[in-house]
């Protein structure tokens, strides 16, 4: 098994740029996804194997990886934004699935 | 559109069964894809509980899967969670949702692609 780990916070100014990590603490690397869930709300996904973004996923959010660790960007943060962000990812087999503890998102 | 709705008793007595069934539109469970079970406990964050195929494979929480039981009705497009010997910690937003499996590749691609709105679920006496 592994553990993925988030920062529990991050807080960045409308406009600026939003950087999430989630690094993983073994090997072999895998691919990783994010899902934003706001308040009372189901996750969904906004990010798909490392980088790739779902159709209807606003282009300010995008997805990069160097080794252990993989970064949710958001570029020109908006108040809408501001949510909790979770990173995942599985094993080689895909049958042990595993959630980062999550980052709230704050927007000031 | 895939739509996933959950149902089941929203009060659990410590010590009993915590049972749930999650009903799929606009999709045939039995067309393909994996299928799953993710908790949230309150103000804590995801935890993976289970995923599997329709006709095979199921694969479980290590720390849970000797509590969990995963059943398939293709008949009713529907799944379904039993946790038994429930306690406190229990106590979460139980989520169904489509797993997106696909192990083809040098790196496999395994996510949650579609998500029900969740429903809390309460161990108490």
């Amino acid at each position: 098994s592994f553990e993925l780990t988030q920062p529990p916070s991050v807080s960045v100014s409308p406009g600026q740029t939003a950087r999430i990590p989630c690094s993983a603490d073994a090997l072999p690397k895998q691919y990783a996804y994010w899902y934003r869930q706001k308040p009372g709300q189901a996750p969904i996904l906004v990010i798909y194997k490392d980088s790739e973004r779902p159709s209807g996923i606003p282009e300010r959010f995008s997805g990069s990886s160097s080794g252990t660790t993989v970064t949710l960007t958001i570029s020109g943060v908006q108040a809408e934004d501001e949510a909790e962000y979770y990173c995942q990812s599985a094993d080689s087999s895909g049958a042990f699935v595993v959630f980062g503890g999550g980052t709230k998102l704050t927007v000031l | 559109q895939v739509l996933l709705q959950e149902s089941g008793p929203g009060l659990v007595k410590p010590s009993e069964t915590l049972s749930l069934t999650c009903a799929v539109s606009g999709y045939s469970i039995s067309s393909g894809y994996f299928w799953g079970w993710i908790r949230q406990t309150p103000g804590k964050g995801l935890e993976w509980v289970a995923t599997f195929y329709h006709s095979g494979n199921t694969y479980y929480n290590p720390s849970l899967k000797s509590r969990v039981t995963i059943s398939i009705d293709t008949s009713k497009n529907q799944f379904s969670l039993r946790l038994s010997s429930v306690t406190a910690a229990d106590t979460a937003v139980y989520y169904c949702a489509r797993y997106y499996y696909d192990g083809s590749g040098s790196l496999g691609e395994y996510y949650f692609d579609y998500w029900s709105q969740g429903t809390l679920v309460t161990v108490s006496s």
